[in-house]
This record gives C-alpha cells, structure tokens and sequence, in this order.
C-alpha cells in the first residue's frame, strides 16, 4: 500500500538556519503531495502541495520539488524563524476524495533565538 | 470564513461511558473523515465520507461509529469507550477534486480513563 516516510525528529535549529525535512514516499499510481504544518494547539493546515513530476509548491519561504525519479518530496527553508516552530507532515494522497491522505509521523521542528 | 468545528475540544470521560464528538464544515464538501493523531504514530485514519448517506472505514475503525445524515456534519461516536482510545482526534473535509487539499478542525483531545 501507499507510505510516507519522513525525517525523525525533533529538529532544532538557530533562527536563519537552512532547513532540510526529507520525504519519501510509496505509491502504485501518481499521487498528489502535500506538506502540512501543525502549530501548537491547532488542526494541520495545508503548507504546500504539488500534483506532478517536476512540479514546486511553494508558501510562506518553503519550497518543495516532487522528485518522481527519486520519490522524494523535501522540504526546504533558506531561513527559518522562531515562528516556524511547529510539526510537519507530509502526505500523499493517491486518488480524489474517498481515500484517506496517507501521512508520515511528523517531524518537529523547533526554531530557537 | 470557511472552517471546520469540532466540539467539544476536551473531553475527559471514564471507560464504558458513550460520547460523540461532533464536526461541522460549512464549505459544502463532500468529503469528510475523522482521524486520530497518536506519538510517534501520526495521523491514522478512523472512516471517511464520500457523500451522505455513505461511509468506509479507514485503518483504525475498530471501537468507532460515524454517521452522515447531512452534508455538513459528520460526527464520531464511541460507543463504549477504552483508554486505548485516549488520543487527539481531528475531523477534514475536503472537495475530492484533485489536488486533495484537506482542512481540518482544531483537533479534540479526548482522555478515558
């Protein structure tokens, strides 16, 4: 079946610090990817998503590039904040609607001053 | 603003007493699912909705019910509760176009014990 696998953490970093959350993924046809982030207190909310080989999401300073060669969809930041401390998800989801997105276990982040 | 509720946030309860975590959406998806959040494990989830009236079970059914009389609510019913299903419960809704973006609720945390 589908899987994601994602870096372990927890990450700390110093704040402007590159960031580098790695993700794998596992799937029998061509599937969306997704990064979601989890602030402290709060549901998951969409980071950025890509639909195809190639493709970059990008939002609020991170990027990510579907690798299909590689199946890989990391994460990146070229200056991390305090304020980006939080839990990251990456997700795939395989076909529309009815099947459940597929999540890694989350890799915490913390930014420190 | 479009959003998806959950009530009640917290819920401390004993084993064996029946509740039901309530979820609403007002984007008039069709979608719905309920997962829950565990340490070290991610998110898992419980069943999902494609429509009213029509529910499947995701990969941790075991212990829960669902219902979806209406296209807006889709709540959680644990009929007999155990502490091993102490966890962080999070309710999304998402159109089914792809790609799947999925917005979640604010998540409940339920304690049994």
């Amino acid at each position: 079946g589908d899987s994601v696998t994602q870096m372990e953490g927890p990450v700390t970093l110093s704040e402007e610090a590159f960031l580098t959350i790695n993700c794998t993924y596992t799937a029998t046809g061509y599937p969306s990817l997704f990064w979601y982030v989890q602030y402290p207190g709060e549901g998951l909310q969409l980071l950025l998503k890509a639909t195809k080989a190639d493709d970059k999401g990008s939002n609020k300073g991170f990027e990510a590039t579907y690798r299909k060669e590689t199946t890989s969809f990391n994460l990146e930041k070229g200056s991390v904040q305090v304020s980006d401390s939080a839990v990251y998800f990456c997700a795939l989801s395989d076909l529309p609607g009815n099947t459940p997105l597929v999540f890694g276990k989350g890799t915490r982040l913390s930014v420190i001053a | 603003e479009a959003q998806v509720t959950q009530n009640p946030r917290y819920l401390i309860t004993v084993t064996g007493k029946k509740l039901t975590v309530t979820c609403s959406q007002n984007m008039n998806h069709e979608y719905m699912s309920w997962y829950r959040q565990d340490p070290g494990l991610g998110l898992r989830q419980i069943y999902y909705s494609m429509n009213v009236e029509v529910t499947d079970k995701g990969d941790v059914p075991e212990g829960y019910k669902v219902s979806r009389k209406e296209k807006r609510n889709f709540p959680l019913i644990l009929e007999s509760p155990s502490p091993n299903q102490t966890s962080l419960y999070f309710c999304a809704s998402t159109t089914g176009r792809i790609p799947d973006t999925q917005y979640f609720g604010p998540g409940t945390r339920l304690t049994v014990l």
